[in-house]
């Protein structure tokens, strides 16, 4: 139980497009999600808690306009980056709480890796 | 003072033997603490949680938590090559504080 999965696992884009990638819990509701990147050999920063329903909520110094998060579901959530810069290259990962409580057990999604051009 | 700090590492173990990773934090209040493995390319698998102070055993692993010292630590028995990779310590916040933050990681190197 408690399966994350991630779409796409990678993707290349050129500067200036915009890219979704998907997170979703496969057998159970998520109220909360949250929304990472690292870059190498770097450790896991969070960049926003996403709440069902609800407008995400943004670290200090994730811009909320380039970085757009939807919560739909209890399934689902989506992270769409804006106007990608080489910048922006990073390895996305998601993951989700089992339980309604945000200090619950984080189950993590396999990841999606961002190339830029 | 970084919120959750871990030996950088690397750390390196013969097969075999015990391997000890190490975890600070800052936040008094901290109330739920969890330690991630994660295989380079790849995202963090939850290893073990625990919640009270004391030691808990699942299999070779050993998670110990002293809430008066805000520490906490991981051990391996019996170590394997297959359980060289990066170790993160994470530490949930109090009551209605948010969430989960990370420390950055302990690479450890099990050598056949």
């Amino acid at each position: 139980g408690a399966v994350v999965s991630q779409h796409p696992s990678w993707v290349i884009c050129k500067s200036g497009t915009s890219v979704k990638i998907e997170c979703r819990s496969l057998d159970f509701q998520a109220t909360t999600m949250f929304w990472y990147r690292q870059f190498p050999k770097q450790s896991l920063m969070l960049m926003a808690t996403s709440n069902e329903g609800s407008k995400a909520t943004y670290e200090q110094g994730v811009e909320k306009d380039k970085f757009l998060i939807n919560h739909a579901s209890l399934t689902l959530s989506t992270l769409t980056v804006t106007s990608a810069h080489p910048e922006d290259s990073s390895f996305y990962i998601c993951s989700a709480v089992t339980g309604g409580y945000s200090t619950d057990t984080q189950y993590f999604g396999p990841g999606t890796r961002l190339t830029v051009l | 003072q970084k919120e959750v700090e871990q030996n950088s590492g690397p750390l390196s173990v013969p097969e075999g033997a015990i391997a000890s990773l190490n975890c600070t934090y800052s936040d008094r209040v901290s109330q739920s603490f969890f330690w991630y493995r994660q295989y380079s390319g790849k995202s963090p698998e939850l290893i073990m949680s625990i919640y009270s102070n004391g030691d808990k055993e699942d299999g070779r692993f050993t998670a110990q938590l002293n809430k008066a010292s805000q520490y906490v630590s991981l051990l391996i028995r019996d170590s394997q090559p297959s359980d060289s990779a990066t170790y993160l310590c994470a530490v949930g916040p109090g009551p209605g504080r948010g969430d989960m933050r990370f420390g950055a990681g302990t690479r450890l190197t099990v050598k056949p």
